[in-house]
């Protein structure tokens, strides 16, 4: 079965700090995969996605980035971050675009910019 | 702009009730639509699809999906006070999939 892990759970940060949060992908080959941001009380925002090695899609143009190594690990980046970046960061997966394609969250990441 | 509507509540039932989450959406294009459920402070799990016209149930949910009026809904039977949490409805069209912000169920005992 398919697992999605990402470290670390939760993360304090000082303005101005960078960044480096990871998600790896188990029991599956070339997904796509998805990076969210889901601030205090509202909804998803998708961030970046990836279909493939070195592959990046941006959908909202800020102080972050996105970077996909392997086939089955995506990083998301910043060099310095704001204090409007905090938030609950979700990595997702998907295997395709078939209509039947569900896509999988992992448990996500809490940021808090301080 | 594609857009995914809910009423983000709270919808408060009491337990044993039915409870009725709507989600309606603007691209007519669209063809798989999911709805998520979020306890507080986790990531979403899937509760439910459904890709064509019609009801879809599992076990005390049902998915309520109608094209036409670009209207999906999901029924939550016999609540139960762990049902209470944020649900997400999700729509997709190819690689764009795009979420309300939620409705926040609680079920009381």
């Amino acid at each position: 079965s398919q697992t999605i892990h990402q470290w670390p759970a939760t993360l304090v940060q000082p303005v101005g700090s960078p960044l480096s949060l990871e998600c790896t992908v188990e029991g599956t080959s070339n997904p796509n995969l998805y990076w969210y941001r889901q601030a205090a009380g509202r909804g998803l925002q998708l961030l970046f996605y990836s279909v493939g090695i070195g592959q990046i899609s941006s959908e909202v143009p800020q102080n972050l980035s996105a970077s996909r190594p392997q086939d089955r690990q995506f990083i998301l980046s910043s060099k310095k971050l704001l204090l409007s970046d905090s938030g609950f960061y979700l990595c997702a997966w998907r295997l395709g675009e078939r209509v039947q394609e569900t896509q999988y969250f992992g448990p996500g990441t809490r940021l808090l910019v301080l | 702009q594609k857009e995914v509507e809910q009423n983000s509540g709270p919808l408060s039932v009491p337990e044993g009730a039915i409870a009725s989450l709507n989600c309606t959406y603007s691209d007519r294009g669209s063809q798989s639509f999911f709805w998520y459920r979020q306890y507080s402070g986790k990531s979403p799990e899937l509760i439910m699809s459904i890709y064509s016209n019609g009801d879809k149930e599992d076990g005390r949910f049902t998915a309520q999906l109608n094209k036409a009026s670009q209207y999906v809904s999901l029924l939550i039977r016999d609540s139960q006070p762990s049902d209470s949490a944020t649900y997400l409805c999700a729509v997709r069209t190819g690689n764009d999939m795009r979420f309300g912000a939620g409705t926040r169920l609680t079920v009381k005992p």
